[in-house]
């Protein structure tokens, strides 16, 4: 079984400042990872995944994550904060499917992201 | 299409009534996946759908939920004899089933937000 804990669930930055979401996760067998947006409204899109690839994940709109194996972690960071990305962001995580591309979805609880100026 | 869409976009019921949520994925996605989405519990896992194998309904939190995909496109879940508790947005995503293109990645519909009152 896997899980996701996402440490805060509100999270307010300076615009400009750096932006930092915590991701942990537990699963019994090599996870894949995921990082979700969903901004008001409207369904999740897909920020970055990490897939057993480089371990240093390039998403979009100059997000990033590190795959950290011995910390179970995959923190989502982003330099310099835009109110743009004021949203709520899910950490996912899932495993290497049997059949087909792409297994089931567990998420966190997600942490909402608020940026002032 | 260009996404994934869902229908209708809010549905208000009344506890007791049956009602149906549709999903129609990406042209071409072999995957399809259902999720909650609810305050109290945040984003769970329903079904998956993949090609023609036997659907995961491990996710189903009642018998009075279930959900079908016919000709491998269009999905429907529906849920009978509604109750309060299940009240909650309802995303549907679908997958490609290319390993190429997108592995891992699911395509999030914009939801439907289902009210019991």
């Amino acid at each position: 079984a896997q899980s996701v804990t996402q440490l805060g669930s509100h999270v307010s930055v300076s615009e400009g400042a750096l932006v930092l979401l915590r991701c942990n996760y537990s699963s019994s067998v090599p996870p894949y990872l995921f990082w979700y947006v969903q901004y008001p409204n409207q369904g999740l899109q897909l920020l970055l995944k990490y897939t057993s690839a480089a371990t240093l994940v390039k998403g979009i709109n100059g997000f990033e994550a590190e795959f950290k194996k011995s910390e179970t972690s995959f923190h989502l960071t982003k330099p310099s904060a835009h109110m743009s990305d004021a949203a709520e962001y899910f950490c996912a995580v899932s495993i290497k499917p049997y059949t087909g591309t792409a297994s089931k979805l567990t998420f966190g609880t997600g942490t909402r992201l608020q940026v002032t100026l | 299409g260009a996404g994934v869409s869902q229908s209708p976009s809010n549905k208000v019921t009344e506890k007791g009534k049956d009602v149906e949520l549709r999903c129609d994925p990406i042209s071409g996605h072999t995957a399809l996946y259902w999720y909650r989405q609810s305050l109290g519990q945040g984003l769970e896992f329903l079904i998956y759908f993949q090609g023609n194998s036997a659907p995961d309904k491990s996710g189903l939190p009642s018998d009075r939920f279930s959900a079908e995909r016919t000709g491998g496109s269009v999905s429907t879940l529906t849920i009978q004899r509604t109750q309060q508790e299940d009240s909650a947005v309802y995303l549907c995503a679908s997958s490609s089933g290319s390993l190429a293109g997108g592995h891992g990645e699911q395509f999030f519909g914009p939801g439907t937000r289902l009210t019991v009152l």
